[in-house]
């Protein structure tokens, strides 16, 4: 069955790296998405990954995925108190246009 | 840049109560999609529509109906409130959804709706 997981709860120090990781279950997967969630708002689309490639950088976020374990993580160097949000996981399939998401990771940037 | 636009931001209605929650997107997105976020539990797909004039149930389809009134507007209806629908409601658009390829979705601000 389709599923996503995610810890949920990181926190660093402002300076640090900080890594969020995930777990998905379905060997189909095409696309790979991280969301960011500030309180009070949506999600915004951060960045994504096509299931052909094995890291994908963008300014201070680097997304890696390891398809023989289904696990992708996302990394943010540099770590600011404005990157405290929650941030979500997602995957698109190949039999489905539909998104299933994780449960979310909030990442507490401590000054 | 307005994107995905989300009325009302916040609600309260009384159990029983009808509402329609409005969605309007101006990206010209063909796919729009309505989704309840509740603590600890991410976000899980009420009803989509893929394109103008279709829709489909999602995973928590209970107790909602949906509209796609045109291409820009989607809107997600409670017939009758019930306290377990009290939640954090999202609309999200994306391109012409096709499997395999690559439709970010992208998100209104949400409507808290809370009932009594």
């Amino acid at each position: 069955g389709e599923d996503v997981e995610q810890s949920l709860f990181l926190s660093v120090r402002e300076g640090d790296s900080s890594v969020i990781n995930c777990t998905y279950t379905d060997s189909s997967s095409t696309y790979l998405y991280w969301y960011k969630q500030e309180p009070g708002a949506g999600l915004q689309l951060l960045t994504y990954i096509f299931s052909n490639m094995d890291m994908k950088q963008d300014q201070r976020l680097t997304v890696l995925l390891n398809k023989k374990d289904k696990h992708l993580s996302l990394r943010i160097a540099d770590t600011q108190t404005g990157d405290s949000a929650i941030y979500f996981c997602a995957e698109s399939m190949d039999s489905s246009y539909k998104l299933i998401f994780g449960s979310g990771t909030r990442l507490l940037v401590r000054p | 840049n307005a994107g995905v636009t989300q009325t009302p931001k916040f609600q309260v209605l009384k159990t029983g109560q009808s509402m329609t929650l409005q969605c309007a997107q101006d990206m010209n997105h063909n796919s729009m999609y309505w989704y309840r976020q509740d603590p600890g539990m991410g976000l899980r797909l009420i009803y989509y529509s893929a394109s103008e004039g279709t829709t489909d149930k999602g995973e928590v389809p209970n107790g909602y109906n949906v509209s796609r009134l045109n291409k820009r507007e989607f809107s997600l209806r409670l017939e009758s409130a019930a306290p377990s629908q009290t939640s954090v409601y999202f609309c999200a658009s994306s391109g012409t959804a096709r499997a395999g390829s690559n439709q970010p979705q992208h998100f209104g601000d949400g409507t808290r709706l809370s009932i009594l």
